[in-house]
């Protein structure tokens, strides 16, 4: 079993939908990163969290601890939002991450 | 500020040959990490350095990959003799080594053996 799982492995929405893809993990950590990569291959850091909410734009992130659960949420959604989702997730104060396989979305017009 | 450098940014050669792989970190940053993607198996953590020395080089496959980071604004990641299975994207990050911080990606290597 991956230490890091994520679901949908790949998600198709209309515009203006509003979408979540979710990130388990089994083991300690000390943060969750999730991370967007564009088509064109570049990997962008979107949040780090270790607790409770973090908006940004569009953009939600939230963590359960307890349950070693978080969820990404986009709203409105838009064809430039179309790009893989990864969540890490981050053990200690040393900063290697391990990764999910990602979510591949898919926003069209 | 310019972000992570990485180069070159794609590399074909024929197997057997050595590949070097460059990276720039952030100035500043004090933790460097190398990774590689593959369809197969996502984004693998190879190796990280905090304040230039190799902290945990598990993820290395094997003897044929090495790598160095002599000061605080440069490391290679360096495969010889490469072989097709190393085909992927390599990818190096920085960012601060004090507690949780988020990781700053350079654009990646995409390199194919032949």
């Amino acid at each position: 079993k991956n230490e890091v799982e994520q679901s949908p492995q790949n998600l198709t929405a209309q515009e203006g939908e509003f979408i979540t893809i979710n990130c388990s993990y089994s083991v300690g950590i000390s943060a969750l990163h999730w991370l967007q990569q564009h088509p064109g291959g570049g990997i962008v850091s979107l949040f780090m969290l270790s607790s409770g909410k973090k908006k940004h734009g569009r953009l939600i992130a939230t963590i359960n601890i307890q349950e070693k659960h978080s969820s990404l949420h986009i709203t409105a959604s838009h064809p430039r939002d179309s790009a893989v989702y990864i969540c890490a997730v981050g053990g200690g104060s040393q900063g290697n991450l391990i990764f999910g396989k990602g979510t591949k979305l898919s926003v069209k017009p | 500020d310019a972000g992570v450098i990485q180069s070159p940014r794609h590399e074909v050669t024929e197997m057997g040959q050595e590949v070097t792989l460059r990276c720039k970190p952030i100035s500043g940053h004090n933790s460097l990490f190398w990774y590689r993607q593959t369809m197969m198996r996502g984004l693998e953590l190879l190796i990280y350095f905090n304040n230039n020395v190799p902290i945990d080089d598990s993820g290395m496959p094997e003897d044929r990959f090495s790598a160095k980071m002599p000061n605080a604004s440069f490391s290679t990641l360096k495969i010889q003799p490469s072989e097709p299975r190393d085909s992927a994207v390599y990818f190096c990050a920085s960012s601060f080594l004090t507690g949780n911080q988020p990781q700053h990606f350079g654009d990646g290597t995409r390199l194919s053996i032949l």
